[in-house]
């Protein structure tokens, strides 16, 4: 079945350090894909999306690609601040069907000193 | 503009207790619905979704239940809660063919 794996957590920056979280997907037809943010204490907010192959989805100074040929959306930012702590998930919604199912991974905590 | 509520966003209740969280949206008509669980150490689980009034899909076995007796308002359930419920519950609604769901602010259910 489709599926989401992003890479284990906890990641533990510097503030101005480079960010990047793996996410690779597994799924039939042609997935949109997403990264949500979780700040802690709060619900899950889109920080960015992607809906076709070769988009780039970016906010906030974070950026994903979307990459049929190696099946990634890895999500990228050049320098992180301390706000950028939180809980980062990887999803996808199956192309087709109604209901719009959102498949997640795991998630990857952040984590930004300063 | 749609806003999704979600309450109460803290609960403790004791094992055999029952449950009952709610989650509503304004702004919008015949949304999909969805309730998902994060337990710790773990990610993110969908429990159930809906498309519409009365009509309840189920993901995953549990000992929860879920109900829509109103478009915009959905509940979910227990009559006997377990330990192994325990977790961040997280409602979430998105409109057809946009391709993206909104969350509420999530419900953190301790069972004591």
């Amino acid at each position: 079945g489709d599926s989401v794996t992003q890479m284990e957590g906890p990641v533990t920056l510097s503030e101005e350090a480079c960010l990047t979280i793996n996410c690779t997907y597994t799924a039939t037809g042609y997935p949109s894909l997403f990264w949500y943010v979780q700040y802690p204490g709060e619900g899950l907010q889109l920080l960015l999306k992607a809906t076709k192959a070769d988009d780039k989805g970016s906010n906030k100074g974070f950026e994903a690609t979307y990459r049929k040929e190696t099946t990634s959306f890895h999500l990228e930012k050049g320098s992180v601040q301390v706000s950028d702590s939180a809980v980062y998930f990887c999803a996808l919604r199956r192309s087709g069907g109604s209901q719009g199912n959102l498949i997640f991974g795991k998630g990857t905590k952040l984590s930004v000193k300063p | 503009s749609q806003t999704i509520h979600q309450w109460p966003a803290t609960l403790v209740q004791p094992v055999g207790s029952p449950l009952s969280l709610e989650c509503t949206v304004e702004g919008t008509s015949n949304p999909n619905l969805y309730w998902y669980r994060q337990a710790a150490g773990r990610g993110l689980q969908l429990l159930f979704y809906s498309v519409g009034i009365g009509q309840i899909s189920s993901e995953v076995p549990q000992n929860l239940s879920a109900s829509r007796p109103q478009d915009r308002q959905f509940i979910l359930s227990s009559k006997k809660l377990l330990l192994s419920d325990s977790g961040f519950y997280l409602c979430a609604w998105k409109q057809g063919a946009i391709t993206e769901a909104f969350f509420g602010q999530g419900t953190r259910l301790t069972v004591v």
